[in-house]
């Protein structure tokens, strides 16, 4: 069974410029959540999906980002446009039932902004 | 979410157990003690929860004090494959992907 995919693996951009990454959960996942780490800090939740709707995006960090999860299947987060405190490791997690609350994570994107 | 404190790094000798302990003072009747750990740079890693009850599975157990306040995850016959940070969160059991992943613990492990 494929695991959690994550694409780009890595992406660097300049400043103001707009940047998608992408997140594949695992089939029949209906959670998918974003976290990111920023250089230095600790892993941040960012929002979390259950199947195409937004169940809570209480830490998304300003209107610059755009969380989507077109068909309940894969998401996307858009930075746009990107600031340079936007650079660090985006993660993708799902889980089957928010119930046990077990988390499969993806590899992560490192975004850096110039 | 009740806050959770463990120490900063330990070390731990390849072939021993790896006792990780994680202090959860404030911890509600609802909330699980989750552990994860991030190896390198990958993603992290889901290794156990539990409730009340000590728990064990392929990886790891996880002993739960009887007033909750306090646990232990124990990699029984540490490997060095299993030096990575150790991550210990308490949360409801709904929402519980909304989790703060605080510090953790830098376990290595040396041959």
């Amino acid at each position: 069974e494929a695991g959690v995919t994550q694409f780009p693996s890595h992406s660097v951009i300049e400043k103001g410029q707009t940047v998608t990454l992408r997140c594949d959960p695992i089939s029949g996942h209906d959670n998918l959540y974003w976290y990111r780490r920023v250089m230095g800090k600790e892993i941040k939740f960012l929002l979390h999906f259950v199947k195409e709707s937004k169940q809570d995006e209480s830490g998304m960090p300003n209107n610059r980002f755009l969380a989507e999860r077109t068909g309940g299947t894969y998401s996307t987060l858009k930075v746009q446009p990107a600031e340079l405190e936007d650079s660090g490791v985006y993660f993708c997690a799902s889980s089957q039932l928010d119930l046990t609350g077990e988390l499969f994570f993806g590899e992560g994107s490192r975004l850096t902004v110039l | 979410d009740a806050k959770t404190t463990q120490p900063p790094s330990m070390d731990c000798a390849e072939g021993r157990a790896a006792n990780l302990p994680c202090n959860h003072s404030t911890i509600s009747g609802n909330e699980y003690v989750y552990w994860y750990r991030q190896i390198h740079s990958q993603g992290p890693q889901y290794i156990i929860h539990g409730l009340k009850n000590n728990e064990t599975n392929e990886m790891a157990s996880l002993i739960i004090t009887e007033d909750r306040k306090s646990s232990t995850l124990i990699l029984p016959h540490a490997t060095l494959r299993d030096t990575a940070v150790y991550y210990c969160i308490v949360r409801g059991n709904t929402n519980a992907g909304k989790s703060t992943f605080g510090d953790g613990t830098t376990l290595t492990v040396k041959p």
